[in-house]
């Protein structure tokens, strides 16, 4: 089993939806979980971190963590073509933050006009 | 202005001719990583270092040395590159303090033919 895992899509959604991308995790101590925007051929960016339970709102984003299902969600509200990218899902784990960061293998999105 | 420093940025070599790849960063971050990214596996951590002197590795170590003789550079050399080292090689560099944001080089797209 992959330490992080996400589907891989293509997820396609047209503008103006609400896109919902999903990650889960088999370390069941980790704290701390990130999304990651990455469009072709550049470097990742942090979005959205979430280190509790519940949800947690950042303009348009939404992040979603569920300790117990050992699954964190990112939301997209009035999805953009601008939105379309690889988004990557990070959790570092139990051991805590040594810089050691594990990520999912991305799912890209596509936002059709 | 805070960055991580990659090159080269793009590089075409032969199997089995060594090559280092240099990354410095300006923001006096103790933890430094290299990944490599690949369709479909998202990235993959090769090794990482928690300080001067202090490295160790990832998920996908074999083939790739590192140090950290300064706290600033962080260089990724492959002895004796082989095609499945074909990738794209991203840097990063977090604050002991501050590790929820990791900064990205801009990456090193890496062909070994």
């Amino acid at each position: 089993q992959k330490e992080v895992e996400q589907n891989s899509g293509p997820l396609s959604v047209p503008e103006g939806a609400i896109a919902s991308l999903n990650c889960t995790y088999s370390d069941r101590g980790s704290q701390s979980f990130f999304w990651y925007r990455q469009y072709s051929g550049k470097s990742p960016e942090l979005i959205m971190s979430i280190y509790s339970n519940g949800d947690k709102e950042d303009g348009r984003f939404t992040a979603q963590l569920n300790k117990a299902s050992q699954y964190v969600s990112l939301l997209i509200r009035d999805s953009q073509p601008s939105d379309s990218a690889t988004y990557l899902c990070a959790v570092y784990p139990m051991s805590g933050n040594t810089g050691k960061l594990i990520f999912g293998q991305g799912t890209t999105l596509q936002v059709k006009p | 202005e805070a960055q991580v420093t990659q090159n080269p940025r793009y590089l075409i070599t032969v199997t089995g001719k060594k090559l280092t790849v240099t990354c410095s960063q300006n923001m006096n971050h103790e933890y430094m990583s290299w990944y490599r990214q690949d369709p479909g596996l998202g990235l993959r951590q090769i090794y990482y270092s928690m300080n001067v002197e202090v490295t160790d590795k990832g998920d996908v170590p074999e083939g790739y040395k590192v140090s950290r003789k300064e706290k600033r550079n962080f260089p990724l050399i492959l002895e004796s590159p082989s095609p499945n080292q074909t990738s794209l090689y991203f840097c990063a560099s977090t604050s002991r303090t501050r590790t929820d944001t990791q900064y990205f080089g801009p990456g090193t797209r890496l062909t070994v033919l």
